[in-house]
């Protein structure tokens, strides 16, 4: 019984380029989390996804950052023309539903370095 | 804004004694809380939960406590091992929301 599953684990971009982070959820769980770690900070809230759905982006940067969770394959976030600043640790999580009370389960992350 | 705070950002303890790792949050409306330990390189695990109706949950060697009036939480890890040697992170959210509310973590050392 997998658990949540990203790659790729450790990922090197320049400044401009694009990064493509990937999430596959627990299977059966069909809502998916991104978090963002700076160095020596907690995990910050991205975006909330379901199925063909984003339900609440409002943690994501408004420009460069998008993320999707088609109907078939991972959740991806991507990133476009990168700068340092988007150094950093992102963390997909997921649950199986919504309820009142749900925990969510993370995965090992991906470690994003940009020169 | 930071609505939930752990101040302490490293905590070291003997093998077999109890660590205490302390978490203060500011906003009442946070129903639910969870502890969760992260090791380097890898994504935070959930260890224990608990819901603003109870005051204590108890698994094993983890027992979370909760102060509503104080806005306070601690996580209890009693005796606790050269493996517990992580940080922990605690995490509050509203029912019926979905985003976690994560503190910026302590790191507990076990020492042998």
């Amino acid at each position: 019984n997998a658990g949540v599953m990203q790659n790729p684990r450790h990922l090197v971009r320049r400044r401009g380029q694009e990064a493509r982070l990937r999430c596959s959820p627990v299977k059966g769980h069909s809502h998916v989390y991104w978090y963002r770690q700076l160095p020596e900070e907690g995990l910050k809230f991205m975006v909330y996804l379901q199925k063909e759905n984003i339900i609440d982006e409002s943690g994501m940067p408004k420009e460069r950052f998008s993320a999707e969770f088609p109907k078939e394959g991972p959740s991806i976030l991507r990133i476009q023309q990168v700068v340092r600043g988007d150094s950093a640790a992102y963390f997909c999580a997921s649950s199986p539903r919504i309820r009142d009370q749900e925990t969510q389960y993370f995965g090992p992350g991906t470690r994003l370095l940009v020169l | 804004d930071q609505q939930v705070k752990q101040n302490s950002p490293s905590l070291s303890v003997q093998e077999g004694r109890i660590s205490i790792l302390n978490c203060d949050y500011t906003n009442s409306m946070f129903d639910y809380f969870l502890w969760y330990k992260k090791y380097p390189a890898e994504g935070p695990t959930f260890l224990i939960s608990i819901s603003s109706i109870k005051d204590k949950n108890e698994d094993g060697r983890f027992t979370v406590f909760l102060n509503k009036s104080a806005k306070h939480l601690s996580l209890h890890i009693v005796p606790s091992q050269p493996g517990d040697s992580a940080v922990y992170f605690c995490a509050a959210f509203t029912s019926g929301t979905y985003k976690y509310i994560f503190g910026t973590g302590t790191r507990l050392k076990v020492l042998a």
